[in-house]
């Protein structure tokens, strides 16, 4: 079955810096990726998507890549402030097409 | 514009009782979807609807779990004699059309808690 994996449960980073988040997945190909911020007590808001045969996709200060070749994902956020503190999931299509499955995120801290 | 809602936003229940949640989508979405999200862990997809129709229920983890949707509009969710297990954050989607291209929107939950 696909498996997701963000490989930090949290990240810490000062205000103007550069946040990477990493996503990895295994025995799947997905034709497109997803990221999604959550804040606390909210449900998961639509960021980007990335079709496969996209190599990097860009909106305003963020920045996300899809490399099939390594089956990983980047999320990247520049300029990085406070306000951009939250938890930032992936997710890409199930095979049947029917869901999206989700990884469980990355908490990322922005300190002023 | 209106986002998808849903209620009741919290509910807290006896273990044994049967609860519903509701799912009111964006209007024209024809793709709803339900999931499940427990402390510490990532959304567990639970149902899938097109219209009125569930291809896909394979995420629901007992026959005690059921969803319906009507007029392809509202959806709800109902779990029979609850456990302390279900205790969750209940999360609906929905989308123009089939997921994979698509951006789901999501509500902001029914947190569930079983005494």
């Amino acid at each position: 079955s696909q498996k997701i994996e963000q490989n930090s449960e949290a990240l810490n980073i000062q205000e103007g810096k550069t946040a990477t988040l990493t996503c990895n997945y295994t025995n799947y190909s997905p034709a497109y990726l997803q990221w999604y911020r959550q804040d606390p007590g909210r449900g998961p808001v639509f960021l980007l998507l990335i079709r496969e045969n996209e190599k990097e996709k860009r909106k305003e200060r963020l920045k996300v890549t899809f490399d099939t070749t390594l089956k990983q994902s980047l999320f990247h956020i520049t300029a990085s402030q406070p306000a951009d503190s939250a938890t930032y999931l992936c997710a890409l299509d199930n095979q049947a097409g029917t869901a999206l499955i989700f990884g469980k995120g990355t908490t990322l801290s922005v300190s002023s | 514009g209106a986002g998808v809602s849903q209620s009741p936003s919290n509910k807290v229940t006896e273990k044994g009782k049967d609860v519903e949640l509701r799912c009111d989508p964006i209007s024209g979405h024809t793709a709803l979807y339900w999931y499940r999200q427990s402390l510490g862990q990532g959304l567990e997809f639970l149902i899938y609807f097109q219209g009125n129709s569930a291809p896909d229920k394979s995420g629901l983890p007992s026959d005690r779990f059921s969803a319906e949707r009507t007029g392809g509009s509202v959806s709800t969710l109902t779990i029979q004699r609850t456990q302390q297990e279900d205790s969750a954050v209940y999360l609906c989607a929905s989308s123009p059309g089939r997921q994979g291209n698509q951006p789901q929107h999501f509500g902001d939950g029914t947190r569930l808690s079983i005494l």
